[in-house]
């Protein structure tokens, strides 16, 4: 079974620093993950993905991920990070194959101060 | 973009009752989610379907029934809803596999039983 480990519940940072979110994932086989963005209020929506390739992936909004086999890890970028940054964001992984579910971690609440 | 629409976005509930939990999209998606969001989890998958008249029992089935009559039509429900069940609800669709799927998700309901 797959699973998604976000260790960090809470971040919180000073606008134009720069941020690192940590992803860190168990599968045995190439992982397609993913990273959702819920801002408060709303729901989620997507900011990008890893299938497979170049292992530094870029979204929208100004993120960026990097994929790492060597420690299993997909962690989320940002330089600088702005106040409207703050929000809740959601590491996930699809085992591949037919089945597309994905596995969520449990997020981090990203707080950046003004 | 993608239109995923639920309802109710607020639901109060009594022990013991049925509870149902619509979504609707409006963008041909074959696939189709249910994810409650609880602190501390992250977001559970519950049932999903591939397409109409398919369901799926995700990671955490127990206590929920889904339907799914059409493409557009995805519900879920709760025979005899228990406080346990007290949740956010959110609803996704997609329209891919193998890591080509990018999920549009509703604003969620919030579901109180008590």
């Amino acid at each position: 079974a797959q699973s998604v480990d976000q260790p960090d519940a809470h971040v919180t940072l000073s606008e134009g620093a720069s941020l690192e979110l940590r992803c860190s994932y168990s599968y045995s086989a190439a992982p397609y993950l993913f990273w959702y963005v819920q801002y408060p209020g709303q729901s989620l929506q997507f900011l990008l993905k890893y299938i497979t390739g170049d292992t530094v992936v870029k979204g929208t909004k100004g993120f960026e991920a990097e994929f790492r086999k060597s420690n299993s890890s997909f962690n989320l970028k940002k330089s600088p990070a702005h106040w409207s940054d703050s929000a809740k964001y959601f590491c996930a992984l699809e085992a591949g194959g037919s089945n597309a579910k994905l596995t969520f971690g449990k997020g981090t609440k990203l707080s950046v101060k003004s | 973009e993608a239109a995923v629409t639920q309802s109710p976005r607020n639901k109060v509930a009594v022990t013991g009752g049925k509870v149902t939990l619509s979504c609707n999209q409006t963008n041909n998606h074959n696939n189709m989610y249910w994810y409650r969001q609880d602190t501390g989890h992250g977001l559970r998958l519950i049932h999903y379907s591939y397409g109409a008249g398919s369901t799926e029992k995700g990671d955490i089935p127990d206590g929920y029934k889904a339907s799914r009559p059409s493409q557009e039509n995805f519900s879920l429900i709760l025979e005899l809803a228990t406080p346990s069940q007290t949740s956010v609800y959110f609803c996704a669709s997609g329209d891919g596999r193998g890591g080509n799927e990018r999920l549009f998700f509703g604003h969620g309901t919030k579901l109180s039983v008590l």
